[in-house]
């Protein structure tokens, strides 16, 4: 059973446009949420993270939203880039350090 | 900074064999930790060490063994490779256990395919 779920699978927007990725999970006990860019042929790196009392964290171009009533989290790229192109793993962790992922989003920004 | 090197970086095998995978970290982290992706399904853990000498089964121990002789390493068996098996196998440090908002950094994988 899969404690935290993406959407979309794959995902593809132009460039300067706005990418939207999906993640929600079940577990209430969750407290903190690191998202992980992935590009190919290399480990997850940590990309943005933020703790179940923010609803929002910003980092440049990238914003998670979170919304702890419905166990949802949203990733916002605006203005993509071509090098924004990776998988992007939305995670979870409650009191122990053990790190449960989503299945990724894959997203393609076109010039 | 430091780095995490993962040897070697392609593994064929044969069905029913034993292979290993070894990992090394010059972080100074006391935490290391071993994943398993497969394609759409995310990472899965399969085992863990808080420190030296210390081993944790994850979700997905079954099939494999670790070792952790060294704060600077860790080493993943896999007991019996089975045949057609695709994956690539991460491994990850953290400063420590028990924070749970410490960064684990990953390194490059090494790819499994068996025959």
């Amino acid at each position: 059973q899969q404690q935290v779920r993406q959407s979309p699978q794959s995902l593809t927007v132009w460039e300067g446009e706005t990418a939207i990725l999906n993640c929600s999970y079940e577990d209430s006990t969750f407290n903190y949420f690191p998202w992980y860019q992935q590009f190919p042929g290399e480990g997850p790196a940590l990309l943005i993270s933020i703790s179940s009392v923010s609803d929002k964290k910003e980092d440049g171009r990238f914003t998670i939203f979170f919304n702890k009533r419905e166990k949802k989290l949203s990733l916002h790229i605006t203005d993509s880039q071509p090098g924004d192109s990776a998988t992007y793993f939305c995670a979870a962790l409650g009191d122990t350090d053990k790190v449960v992922f989503g299945t990724g989003t894959r997203l393609q920004v076109s010039p | 900074g430091g780095i995490i090197t993962q040897t070697p970086k392609f593994l064929i095998g044969q069905e029913g064999q034993k292979l290993t995978l070894k990992c090394q970290q010059n972080f100074n982290h006391d935490t290391m930790y071993w994943y398993r992706q497969d394609s759409g399904k995310g990472l899965r853990l399969i085992y863990y060490s808080i420190t030296e000498n210390d081993l944790q089964k994850g979700d997905l121990s079954e099939g494999y063994d670790a070792s952790r002789e060294k704060k600077s390493s860790f080493s993943l068996t896999v007991t019996s490779a089975q045949k057609n098996e695709m994956a690539v196998f991460l491994c990850a440090s953290s400063i420590y256990w028990g924070r749970n908002q410490d960064t684990q950094y990953f390194g490059p994988g090494t790819r499994l395919l068996v025959l």
